[in-house]
This record gives C-alpha cells, sequence and structure tokens, in this order.
C-alpha cells in the first residue's frame, strides 16, 4: 500500500465553524506533513510530525492545530478560519533521512465561507 | 538558505518531441533534488530524484533528469512528450535549513503543456 489517504476531499465551512481533516498512511513511514497549497503556488509546508512528535511548526496560526494519534494518522482541527485559508491542504509522509521522496495525498480542497 | 528556481512558468512542447522543463538550485552540503508533478486537484507525485552517483537519473513515465554540479542545475527531460505529460511539474531540494532542521523547498513549478 503506497496511498496517502486523505479524508474529506471538499469541505466548505464557516468562520465559526470547527472542523478536522484527516490522513492515513499505511507504509510505516515515521515522518508526516501538512501542506497547504494556493492555487498554481507551491506547497507551503505548516506542521512536520516525526515519530509522532510535532518537530516542526512553520509559524502557523493558531487557528490550525495539528495531531498525530498514532504513527498512521495525521489530523488537522480547524477553528475560526478567515476566508484566505481556504486552499488545497496536502498530507504527505516519508521514511526518515535525506534522501526520501515524499508521499502526498489527493489533498482536501477547503473553502472558507 | 536553500532556494529553487523554475525560471519558466510554462512550457509549450508538441506531441511526440522531447521536452526540458529547467530547474536550478542552492543549497549548503550535498544536495538532494527531486521532481514531482501535480494533476490538476490532486496531490504531486513523485517522479525521481537525485542522491548522489550518476548524473542521469531516470524515473516514472519515462522522465529523467540530468544533474549538473557546475551549473547547479537538475534539469526535467523526456525524448517523446505526450499528451498525457501536460501537469504542473515542481522541482524541489531537501537540505538543513538555518534552524538546524531538515526542509524541502520547492520551486514556484512549471507548467507543461503537451500540443496535440
Amino acid at each position: 500500500d503506497t496511498e496517502v489517504t486523505q479524508t474529506p476531499k471538499h469541505l466548505v465551512m464557516g468562520m465559526t465553524n470547527k472542523k478536522s481533516l484527516k490522513c492515513e498512511q499505511h507504509m510505516g513511514h515515521r515522518a508526516m506533513y501538512w501542506y497547504k497549497q494556493k492555487a498554481k503556488k507551491p506547497p507551503e509546508l505548516m506542521f512536520v510530525y516525526s515519530y509522532e512528535k510535532l518537530s516542526i511548526n512553520e509559524s502557523v496560526p493558531s487557528r490550525f492545530s495539528p495531531e498525530c494519534p498514532n504513527s498512521s494518522l495525521l489530523n488537522l482541527h480547524l477553528h475560526a478560519l478567515q476566508p484566505e485559508d481556504s486552499a488545497l491542504y496536502l498530507c504527505a509522509s516519508s521514511q526518515e533521512g535525506m534522501n526520501t521522496e515524499a508521499f502526498f495525498g489527493q489533498g482536501t480542497r477547503l473553502t472558507v465561507v | 538558505a536553500q532556494s529553487v528556481a523554475q525560471p519558466e512558468d510554462q512550457v509549450n512542447v508538441a506531441e511526440g518531441n522531447p521536452l526540458t522543463v529547467k530547474c536550478t538550485y542552492s543549497v549548503s552540503g550535498n544536495p538532494y533534488l527531486f521532481w514531482y508533478v501535480q494533476y490538476p486537484n490532486r496531490g504531486l507525485q513523485f517522479l525521481l530524484k537525485y542522491i548522489t552517483g550518476d548524473n542521469l537519473v531516470k524515473g516514472s513515465y519515462g522522465f529523467e533528469a540530468e544533474f549538473n554540479k557546475s551549473q547547479t542545475s537538475f534539469h526535467l527531460k523526456k525524448p517523446s512528450a505526450l499528451v498525457s505529460d501536460s501537469a504542473l511539474y515542481f522541482c524541489a531540494v531537501r537540505g538543513w535549513n538555518s534552524g538546524g532542521y531538515q526542509k524541502v523547498t520547492f520551486g514556484t513549478g512549471t507548467k507543461l503543456q503537451v500540443i496535440p
């Protein structure tokens, strides 16, 4: 199984809502990532988990809250988002090490209204 | 600080012709270089990587890339383009950032349009 599965595929939420994005992989990867991607732009790193511990937070606003319940799952909890947070949110995983490629999910298209 | 430049926003090529998508990089230490492809409304898919060894790297779907240390380039190539190759291509470099942790830096992306 070489897939990273993200749910939901699409999400529309109001600025007062609370929602969660989910990501799952069964490749035994110990590094997992959240990226934000705007249209026709490269992915921007948000968070990195290594061995289920948060290792990198790229100064992301607190309205985004990551969680890694176990080595296969990664969540992104959303609260009080702004319309400018509308984007494609990508989850990825990889083995540890500089020479390893990342496997990406197909993303969640988030629209904040 | 590490960086990746993809000088062309878009590359147009006729089906059957060879294609090149350009990438140059800047990184301290050994470069770990990657190419990814993204189809509309999808995540990124890994194509190939350069770690060490041969300067010509072969990857998925008939793509290859040539690593040139003196020119700090890692151009993506394919001998014969297919219409189905039309997508957004990202070059990336992995290195150590000033904060002391590994980071992947993506280029701005090049849209490849293969014309039938």
